[in-house]
């Protein structure tokens, strides 16, 4: 089972910040957090991944709290090509990447 | 950058017919390959984890005589559906993760309706 848990929706306006939840309770310490996108079913797009410290690359930042029980995906400025879904993945220390129901992001006018 | 690719995109096949989908690093050895399959509005599944020279591991509930998986070389891993029925028809995707902290790189996805 997944180990992450997400909204299943979010709207989100042209040009303002997309900020998305992850939930990941009982993620253990050496677990990283991965980002990814899904556009009509292609293969998953990378956004970026993390393990304790808050990351940043020219798609996205990633938020993750001290605790690790939770992050944040922000797109800092969507724009309608952003809608996607998007999945928060704990990659297990067995390497698996588990995709958990991902949140379904619609940027809007 | 690292890049996995997948072929066929698409393929139609027959009722009882089997069909290869081909996974291959390019320029960088895979030592592990992901298997997923995903249906129409729902999440990806892992399915099975090849490992170069050894067999598959299986996710639970898959079956392995229908789902062939071989991963012959450090660049090549197939998944062979055998037998093929219309509920398996679906998106398939393989997946590689070169190094700790890199990130996972997708083949493209294949496309398999069964008619």
């Amino acid at each position: 089972d997944a180990k992450t848990t997400q909204p299943p929706s979010m709207d989100c306006a042209e040009g303002r910040a997309a900020n998305l939840p992850c939930n990941h309770s009982t993620i253990s310490g050496n677990e990283y957090v991965y980002w990814y996108r899904q556009i009509h079913s292609q293969g998953p797009q990378y956004i970026i991944h993390g393990l304790k410290n808050n990351e940043t690359n020219e798609m996205a930042s990633l938020i993750i709290t001290e605790d690790r029980k939770s992050s944040t995906l922000i797109l800092p400025h969507a724009t309608l090509r952003d809608t996607a879904v998007y999945y928060c993945i704990v990659r297990e220390n067995t390497d698996k990447l588990i995709f958990g129901t991902g949140t379904r992001l619609q940027v809007f006018p | 950058g690292a890049v996995v690719s997948q072929h066929p995109s698409w393929v139609i096949c027959k009722s009882g017919t089997s069909v290869k989908i081909e996974c291959r690093s390019l320029d960088f050895q895979a030592t592990t390959m992901f298997w997923y399959r995903q249906f129409p509005k729902q999440s990806l599944m892992l399915m099975a984890t090849s490992n170069e020279g050894s067999k598959a591991t299986y996710e639970q509930g898959v079956e392995k005589d229908k789902f062939l998986i071989n991963h012959a070389s450090l660049t090549l891993s197939t998944l062979t559906v055998t037998s093929a029925h219309p509920e398996d028809s679906s998106f398939y995707i393989c997946a590689t993760i070169p190094g700790q902290n890199t990130e996972a790189f997708f083949g493209q996805g294949t496309r398999l309706t069964v008619v």
